[in-house]
């Protein structure tokens, strides 16, 4: 089975500082994603990568970076927090190999900016 | 961008009963794929159901199954025999073949299965 683990369930960080999101899958998948989920408003996409070292802006970029070292590892990064970053953040990865195109979710990251 | 709609923010159902999810989207494109995600109340988002649009036959996953209207851009999710275990916020989401394997989702629909 697929497994994608996130570094943290639960976040918190203050204004201004640099927080970094891990996310790590087993699956050695090409794709990897980052949403964002907000009540009311269902996932939105942050960044995604279909490389090592290649990464591509989503939907909501402003304000989050990613890192894309190794196959396995997507890294989010808010340079300086804010306080409507807080949100849940999920990671997923795909691989086009399987013919199928669903992505495969990590268990999420409740951040909390103060 | 692809627009994806699920106009039902809630719905609630009886166990054993059956109940109709109902997502739209909105695409010029002719190859995609359609998905229903289901996210418990423990946030593991997992897949239950998915479509590809080049074909006709409804997919069915054992009590899930799906209807895929092409032309009228519809793909609802029914759930039969409705267990306690199904509650939780479902999903509809579309990928365009070209996109960059990108998923696009609705704001989903929190369904509540009672005793």
């Amino acid at each position: 089975d697929v497994k994608v683990t996130q570094s943290s369930r639960y976040l918190v960080k203050r204004t201004g500082e640099k927080v970094f999101l891990e996310c790590v899958q087993d699956m050695d998948h090409e794709n990897m994603f980052w949403y964002r989920q907000d009540p009311g408003l269902g996932l939105r996409l942050i960044y995604f990568s279909y490389d090592v070292k290649m990464k591509e802006k989503g939907d909501i970029p402003e304000g989050y970076s990613v890192s894309r070292e190794k196959k396995e590892r997507f890294s989010l990064i808010l340079e300086s927090a804010s306080t409507n970053q807080t949100s849940m953040y999920l990671c997923a990865s795909s691989s086009p190999r399987t013919g199928y195109y669903e992505q495969y979710f990590g268990p999420g990251t409740r951040l909390t900016v103060t | 961008a692809q627009t994806v709609t699920q106009s039902q923010p809630e719905m609630s159902v009886q166990e054993a009963e059956t109940v109709t999810l109902s997502c739209t989207y909105d695409t010029s494109e002719n190859n995609y794929y359609l998905f229903w995600y289901k996210q418990p109340p423990s946030r593991q988002m997992i897949l239950v159901i998915r479509q590809e649009a080049y074909k006709q036959q409804n997919a069915t996953e054992n009590r899930f199954s799906v209807n895929f209207q092409k032309a009228a851009k519809s793909f609802s999710l029914k759930i039969s025999d409705s267990q306690l275990g199904d509650t939780a916020m479902y999903f509809c989401a579309f990928m365009e073949r070209d996109s960059g394997y990108a998923l696009n989702f609705g704001k989903g629909t929190s369904l509540l299965v009672t005793p």
